[in-house]
């Protein structure tokens, strides 16, 4: 079946705009999870939704990030007045409800580069 | 603390020579490491996993062994080939405030030279 899938693949815009990446997690997956990916390192821990729960938010960098999963599907992952720091891959990854032993699956990727 | 640590960051094997690569664990009570490779510019991809019943598992030249009184886990490729060249990052569950939470190592990147 389809795998998880992120949009754009690729994004870029200037310091001080908002962007907005999305998730489509493989459908039936109740957990999802937002990772940043800096050039050559490793994976950053951001965001983690689990069904109808209070999302797990404690890898957020700052308060100029923030996600949503509507209908406990789609998410959307915000980041307002970005900053050059922020340029970086931001992987999405779902998986079944089973428990967080079990395998995660992660998306393409969104490419975000801040001029 | 409640990290995993990769070892080493950057390996460099021979083709058809062995590779091996090893995280350790900071919580006895971890039960579920998975294994990713990441091709450059990919997303990282299962290549396989191990529980804590287990010891070693293995699946045709990967194989991954689990020695929990140490609290170490260790990826071993044979018969290394160009296209296993990317990087690898081991993962673990860890109880973080009362949540279990999968923390990543910090990868290693490995490079098969023909």
């Amino acid at each position: 079946g389809a795998g998880v899938s992120q949009s754009p693949s690729n994004k870029v815009t200037e310091k001080g705009k908002d962007v907005e990446l999305r998730c489509d997690p493989i459908s039936g997956h109740t957990a999802l999870y937002w990772y940043r990916q800096s050039l050559g390192q490793g994976l950053e821990f951001l965001i983690y939704f689990q069904g109808n729960s209070a999302p797990d938010k404690s890898g957020l960098p700052s308060d100029r990030f923030s996600a949503e999963r509507t209908g406990g599907s789609v998410s959307t992952l915000t980041i307002q007045r970005t900053q050059q720091e922020d340029s970086a891959v931001y992987l999405c990854a779902s998986r079944t409800g089973g428990g967080s032993n079990q395998p995660q699956h992660f998306g393409d990727g969104t490419r975000l580069s801040i001029l | 603390g409640e990290n995993v640590e990769q070892h080493p960051s950057t390996l460099s094997v021979q083709e058809g020579d062995s590779a091996v690569i090893k995280c350790t664990y900071s919580d006895s009570a971890s039960n579920y490491f998975p294994w990713y490779k990441q091709e450059l510019g990919k997303r990282p991809q299962l290549i396989i996993d191990i529980r804590s019943n287990v010891g070693e598992k293995k699946d045709q030249r990967i194989a991954v062994t689990l020695n929990k009184t140490a609290k170490h886990f260790s990826l071993h490729i044979t018969e290394t080939q160009p296209e296993d060249s990317a990087v690898y990052f081991c993962a673990a569950i860890i109880i973080i405030q009362g949540a279990q939470k999968l923390v990543f190592g910090q990868g290693t990147r490995l490079t098969i030279n023909p």
